[in-house]
């Protein structure tokens, strides 16, 4: 157990809807990162949230948005849905904010999401 | 783009053998390293090897680095069916220091 929680494991919408997927972070660690994996693209880094504050931000389309609680929990918003939409979303965390690169990430489990 | 290019894509291989993949990668990097992924889960962090080491073992995961290469090898020794898995590489080479992936490499091990 990673100590990373994503909730809802399974989600399956239409297209032009609007979701929410939520992570809360391994206790003690204050960097919470989003990926989506997708079997052509392969695992792509979104943003990544240090204590509340965006820190870096990778390959997120505007239609995607995210942030990041006082909890530390974060969110990312996925709206205007689209077919190719449909993928793995995963959430991890690190303790540091630094260059990340040089901390392990802890994976959450991941949300599928599925546009119909 | 994908920094990490993972050699092979798949590879299939009896319980008890050794099971060597490879990672290559374009730019200079401070640090590489190397997760595991089960069918529909998350990644596990393995290991994390530096700029400036060549060598690291973590039980019978043993990871070499060769900056000169630019390239990366992850052998698991003495594999168990459990070792089944994607494995992939990640290098800090992303323009903001984020971790940039390869596309992994689908390891069996048939008992």
């Amino acid at each position: 157990d990673s100590g990373v929680t994503q909730t809802p494991k399974h989600l399956i919408t239409a297209t032009g809807q609007r979701v929410t997927l939520r992570c809360s972070p391994r206790s003690g660690d204050l960097s919470v990162y989003w990926y989506q994996q997708s079997l052509d693209q392969g695992l792509q880094f979104l943003i990544q949230y240090y204590n509340g504050e965006e820190r870096a931000k990778g390959n997120i389309l505007e239609r995607f948005s995210a942030q990041q609680f006082p909890d530390l929990h974060s969110e990312l918003n996925l709206s205007s849905l689209e077919l190719g939409d449909s993928a793995l979303y995963f959430c991890a965390s690190s303790v540091g904010g630094g260059r990340e690169g040089n901390q392990p990430q802890h994976f959450g489990d991941g949300t599928r999401l599925s546009i119909l | 783009s994908q920094q990490g290019e993972e050699d092979p894509q798949a590879l299939s291989i009896q319980e008890g053998e050794n099971a060597t993949m490879n990672c290559s990668y374009k730019t200079s990097i401070n640090n590489l390293q190397w997760y595991r992924q089960n069918s529909g889960r998350g990644l596990v962090h393995l290991i994390l090897i530096r700029s400036n080491e060549r060598e690291k073992h973590s039980g019978r995961l043993r990871v070499t680095l060769d900056t000169s290469k630019k390239s990366s090898s992850l052998l698991i020794t003495a594999s168990r069916a459990a070792d089944t898995a994607s494995y992939f590489c990640a290098t800090d080479a992303g323009s903001q220091g984020n971790l940039i992936f390869g596309k992994g490499t689908k390891l069996s091990v048939k008992p």
